[in-house]
């Protein structure tokens, strides 16, 4: 089956900075989608993007689906935007996930 | 719209007891989802649904059983409740018209613990 890899998997920054993470899959994919699971686990919605470049105030993800990559870019980072960021590609019927990066934003 | 709603929030068994974990959701959606997530992983598909009446195995479907009687519920049923299935349940559900081209919403997770 397919492989879904994130990097980092843990990452701690300082309110303000910015961060890059990155999620490569082994295979074509249909669709690819970044969720935020808050410190309270739920599961949030951020982008579905199979390829291309989209924003959304300071988060904005960018697909490469000919090199199977996306990347998941955050500015300024507040200590909201703590928590475990997942890419979830769909490959055939089902959604298949990757392990997350954890993401610790400090005061 | 509620969304996607599960029940119950938490429940603790014993190891051999049986429990239903419940799903429902209310935006017509045609595919329905159950994935189990254990502690500082991702998620793991257990079983899917496509519609009514049709459901398959995921990637960890031991120990699980599913029904799908009507398009807005999703019940998860353990018969034979082991330590190895303490972890947090998420059901999701998608509308499933246009192959994988759309989002996913997840309900807010059932956290079992089986002692």
């Amino acid at each position: 089956g397919i492989q879904v890899e994130q990097s980092p998997p843990d990452l701690i920054l300082q309110e303000g900075a910015n961060s890059t993470l990155r999620c490569n899959f082994s295979d074509s994919v249909n669709n690819l989608q970044w969720f935020h699971q808050n410190p309270w686990g739920q599961l949030i919605n951020l982008f579905y993007i199979p390829s291309g470049t989209k924003q959304n105030g300071r988060l904005s993800a960018t697909t490469v689906a000919t090199e199977r990559y996306s990347l998941l870019y955050i500015s300024s980072s507040q200590t909201t935007d703590s928590g475990v960021y997942f890419c979830a590609v769909v490959y055939g019927q089902n959604f298949v996930f990757g392990p997350g990066t954890r993401l610790s934003v400090l005061p | 719209n509620a969304g996607v709603t599960q029940t119950p929030k938490f429940r603790i068994l014993k190891i051999g007891q049986s429990m239903t974990l419940q799903c429902a959701q209310d935006m017509n959606h045609n595919y329905m989802y159950w994935y189990r997530q254990d502690p500082g992983m991702g998620l793991k598909l257990i079983y899917y649904s496509v519609g009514a009446g049709i459901t398959d195995k995921g990637e960890v479907p031991n120990g699980y059983n599913v029904s799908r009687s009507t398009t807005e519920d999703f019940p998860l049923r353990l018969e034979l409740a082991a330590p190895s299935q303490t972890s947090v349940y998420f059901c999701a559900s998608k509308r499933g018209e246009t192959g994988g081209q759309e989002t996913q919403y997840f309900g807010p997770g059932t956290r079992l613990l089986v002692l």
